[in-house]
């Protein structure tokens, strides 16, 4: 299936600890996104990257740490778990900026920090 | 910075009837406007786009506006359905930024 894919799907935690969530796309899209979405079901992006180069990193502590090794491949890694960090991840693609075709989101990783 | 808000947090309305969810933004100009649909523990998944020179967009059972004097998009579905229950999302933006609505809670009673 072509699809945006995230793993894992839930993530339970402990304040501290450093966690990686991961995102594959095979789509053949060139930019990849993270965004948040936090329990209002606001949806805020976080990074974006462009053939495998940064090209959005919007307020976001720098505990978050985005690693693309492949135009295919964004995955994220938070250390330092803080409770405010407690959301759905959601990891997207989209074709440049070709926006007729909107992002393509992935399933969402919810992650619980207790 | 940008301000973008949805006429409300959930709308109900029955089945058969035109649903009409609207989206107002402040302090920008957006170059293009997106909406998505968001099922529960899903993501969302985009539905149209309409760009900053047209005034309407459709596909089946679905039209969007874009009025960039009033700042303002509408999105109906008419002939609603049960299945058309799920939150609806507006996107604004242009290449490869888009900043999203809080979205509305669309449900159609049977």
């Amino acid at each position: 299936d072509t699809a945006v894919s995230q793993t894992p799907k839930y993530l339970v935690t402990q304040m501290g600890n450093d966690k990686s969530i991961k995102c594959e796309q095979n789509l053949g899209h060139d930019t990849m996104y993270w965004y948040k979405q936090d329990s209002k079901k606001f949806l805020k992006i976080m990074f974006s990257y462009n053939n495998k180069e940064l090209i959005i990193n919007e307020t976001v502590p720098n505990r978050f740490s985005p690693k693309s090794p492949d135009k295919a491949h964004l995955n994220l890694h938070i250390n330092s778990l803080e409770l405010g960090d407690s959301a759905v991840y959601f990891c997207a693609s989209s074709q440049g900026d070709r926006a007729n075709y909107g992002y393509t989101f992935g399933s969402g990783t919810r992650l619980t920090v207790v | 910075s940008q301000k973008i808000e949805q006429n409300s947090e959930a709308l109900n309305i029955q089945e058969g009837k035109t649903a009409t969810l609207t989206c107002n933004y402040t302090n920008y100009s957006p170059a293009y406007l997106q909406w998505y649909r968001q099922d529960p523990g899903r993501g969302p998944v985009f539905l149209l786009l309409i760009r900053e020179n047209e005034k309407e967009k459709r596909k089946e059972r679905l039209k969007v506006t874009f009025d960039t004097t009033l700042k303002q998009s509408l999105f109906h579905i008419t002939a609603s359905q049960p299945a058309d229950s799920a939150t609806y999302l507006c996107a604004l933006g242009g290449g490869n930024q888009f900043y999203f609505g809080t979205g509305t809670s669309l449900t159609v009673i049977p």
